[in-house]
């Protein structure tokens, strides 16, 4: 059974565009909430770690918010650009860390 | 940038071989994970440990063995290799505790039995 659910399963994005995407887990037991960026051929690296209920937070054009009450997660890219296009993987660490299937993003000039 | 390596990137094997794929991570971290995840599909736990000497099974059942005698080193063995374990296996480890801690990725294991 997969907790974590993520959505959409793709997206294309034209480059200045802004998008977001949505992770949804449990709301019970939380402890934390992780989003990963990976590109291909490359490793998923960590872009956020969010714990609190409310939390928002930003790295350049791109940002996450977090609603524990409720079970979901955020991510927002601003103006997006070719070198954005990545699969977001979102996790939940209750107990061990589980993974979404992730939101491919296709970025076209 | 993370200091997490895996080999062999990629591997292609005949049915029946004996397949060790080698993570090591230079972070002095306590927590490192396997992960396999087939095409299309999610990143799915199959071994993790906690430290020296400690080993468990994750969320996805799988034939293969891990073990963890150095706190640097978490190979993952699979005796016999099958066509059914052609996937890409991902090591991570973690310096935090298991439920905030970000995992650092090494590129991946691509292996192909044929």
């Amino acid at each position: 059974i997969l907790n974590v659910e993520q959505s959409p399963q793709s997206l294309h994005v034209q480059e200045g565009d802004s998008t977001n995407f949505t992770c949804s887990f449990p709301s019970s037991n939380f402890y934390a909430l992780h989003w990963y960026r990976w590109e291909t051929a490359k490793s998923p690296e960590a872009l956020f770690v969010m714990t609190l209920n409310g939390d928002e937070k930003k790295k350049g054009r791109i940002s996450a918010t977090l609603n524990t009450k409720e079970g979901y997660s955020y991510l927002y890219i601003k103006g997006s650009q070719p070198e954005d296009s990545a699969t977001y993987l979102c996790a939940d660490s209750w107990g061990k860390l589980q993974f979404g299937a992730g939101t491919q993003v296709v970025v076209t000039p | 940038e993370a200091d997490i390596y895996q080999t062999p990137r990629y591997l292609v094997i005949g049915t029946g071989k004996k397949i060790t794929l080698e993570c090591s991570q230079t972070m002095g971290h306590d927590k490192m994970y396997w992960y396999q995840q087939d095409p299309g599909m999610e990143l799915h736990l199959i071994h993790y440990s906690y430290g020296v000497n400690s080993t468990e099974k994750g969320d996805l059942s799988s034939e293969s063995t891990v073990s963890r005698i150095r706190t640097e080193h978490f190979p993952l063995t699979l005796e016999s290799a099958r066509p059914s374990h052609t996937s890409q296996y991902l090591c991570a480890s973690s310096g935090w505790t298991e439920n905030t801690g970000e995992l650092f990725f090494g590129e991946g294991s691509r292996l192909t039995v044929l």
